[in-house]
């Protein structure tokens, strides 16, 4: 089973900043926070992930709590293109490791 | 450099007939996984390969399903004879060892099939 807890469904409009949410209160110390998002008719797609600091690459931002147990994955400026389902992750780095998915978050950017 | 590629895109079969997906991953690429995903739910891993070598397939219904990897390259996944409850999207992913971005699993378009 997924050992995170996300919202089923969010709305954003577009131009704004989408705040999705995740809870990983059982997280353990060598597990990272991995958020992949999948399109419509594609496959999943990377987005980013982090261990404890905040992390920064040019489609996202992670926000992790100094307890670990919750994230925040923030698109900056959403656009219609960012419609998609999200899902929040937590495994081992660099390990060749199946991905555990739940059933993520779809988030619909409004225009 | 060129993603996963999976075919057929999508398929259309009646229950107990046989049908087979083919997946190349990125070059270079050693370990290929293959996740199945339910209409509403995230993928599931079916089986994963390293190079040629199985390393999981014990969420793999064995008794309809098998997939192959015979030269550690490409792959393809058949199920014989197909069920209703088999009608998914087959993910194909590949992973490069190492640590790094680069370095995570990347995904195929995927191949949707119904049974009817």
């Amino acid at each position: 089973d997924a050992k995170t807890t996300q919202p089923p469904s969010m709305d954003c409009a577009e131009g704004r900043a989408a705040n999705l949410p995740c809870n990983h209160s059982t997280i353990s110390g060598n597990e990272y926070v991995y958020w992949y998002r999948q399109i419509h008719s594609q496959g999943p797609q990377y987005i980013i992930h982090g261990l404890k600091n905040n992390e920064t690459n040019e489609m996202a931002s992670l926000i992790i709590t100094e307890d670990r147990k919750s994230s925040t994955l923030i698109l900056p400026h959403a656009t219609l293109r960012d419609t998609a389902v999200y899902y929040c992750i937590v495994r081992v780095a660099n390990r060749d490791d199946k991905i555990i998915f739940g059933k993520g978050t779809r988030l619909h950017i409004l225009p | 450099e060129a993603g996963v590629a999976q075919s057929p895109r999508y398929k259309i079969i009646e229950k107990r007939q046989s049908v087979a997906f083919w997946c190349n991953p990125i070059s270079g690429h050693a370990t290929l996984y293959w996740y199945q995903q339910i209409l509403g739910q995230g993928p599931k891993l079916l089986i994963q390969f390293q190079n040629n070598g199985v390393v999981d397939d014990s969420q793999l219904p064995k008794d309809r399903f098998s997939a192959e990897r015979l030269k550690g390259v490409d792959s393809t996944l058949k199920i014989q004879p197909a069920k209703l409850e088999d009608s998914a999207v087959y993910l194909c992913a590949s992973r490069r060892k190492g640590i790094g971005v680069d370095n995570e699993q990347f995904f195929g378009p995927g191949t949707r099939l119904t049974v009817l």
